[in-house]
């Protein structure tokens, strides 16, 4: 199994650009996260999803869209790119009734500049 | 609210020496705890987790972690540091599957 995989890794964007930052896992999880790490902050949730077709805001929401279309695909969508949206985004998913619930798997990131 | 607090920015340890990074948490019902260690450029591994029963939690790579309710606190413990031990590391709290809250990490340092 890949895991979970996220592309780009980096990426610079203009202001006002678009962008979707893409996620997919291969282990048949239905939770699946997107956060986002400030430097010397923790990880902020912006949304998640709980299966195909669902999905709901987390802390940080604002700037920021999701869809999930399949269980394996949960893209990242940011429409009007602003500064304040540099950072470190990562995607995450959970298993449950796998032998290691709740425990979440995390992507490699996606490191975003947006000048 | 929900909240997670590491109290420790940056930590500095001898190599074989012992170790306590300190977590504290709010939440409003009994919570699922986790510690999740990050190596530069890396995404998050999981150390451990406790969500119920004995309240000390064993995790990889020797370390454990201690529920205490009456402190709202879940400090990670490690007996003897080693220099791969290196790393941010992170406290969180969740809700079963739903949110989950992260702490703003602890940097650890190791000195050979």
């Amino acid at each position: 199994n890949a895991g979970v995989t996220q592309t780009p890794k980096f990426r610079i964007l203009k202001i006002g650009q678009s962008m979707t930052l893409q996620c997919a896992q291969d282990m048949n999880h239905n939770y699946m996260y997107w956060y986002r790490q400030d430097p010397g902050m923790g990880l902020k949730l912006i949304y998640y999803s709980v299966g195909a077709g669902i999905t709901d805001k987390g802390e940080v929401p604002n700037g920021y869209n999701v869809s999930r279309s399949t269980t394996e695909d949960f893209p990242l969508r940011l429409e009007l790119a602003a500064p304040s949206q540099t950072s470190v985004y990562f995607c995450a998913s959970i298993g449950v009734g796998s032998g290691r619930q709740n425990e979440q798997f995390f992507g490699p990131g996606t490191r975003l500049t947006v000048l | 609210a929900q909240s997670v607090t590491q109290p420790d920015i940056h930590i500095t340890v001898s190599e074989g020496a012992s170790l306590e990074l300190r977590c504290n948490y709010s939440y409003g019902a009994t919570p699922y705890l986790f510690w999740y260690v990050q190596s530069p450029g890396q995404g998050l591994q999981l150390l451990l987790k406790y969500f119920s029963g004995d309240t000390l939690v064993q995790g990889i790579k020797g370390f454990e972690a201690e529920f205490k309710r009456s402190q709202s606190s879940f400090n990670l413990r490690k007996p003897s540091v080693h220099w791969s031990d290196a790393a941010e590391y992170f406290c969180a709290v969740g809700a079963f599957l739903g949110q989950f809250y992260f702490g703003t990490g602890t940097s650890l340092t190791v000195i050979p």
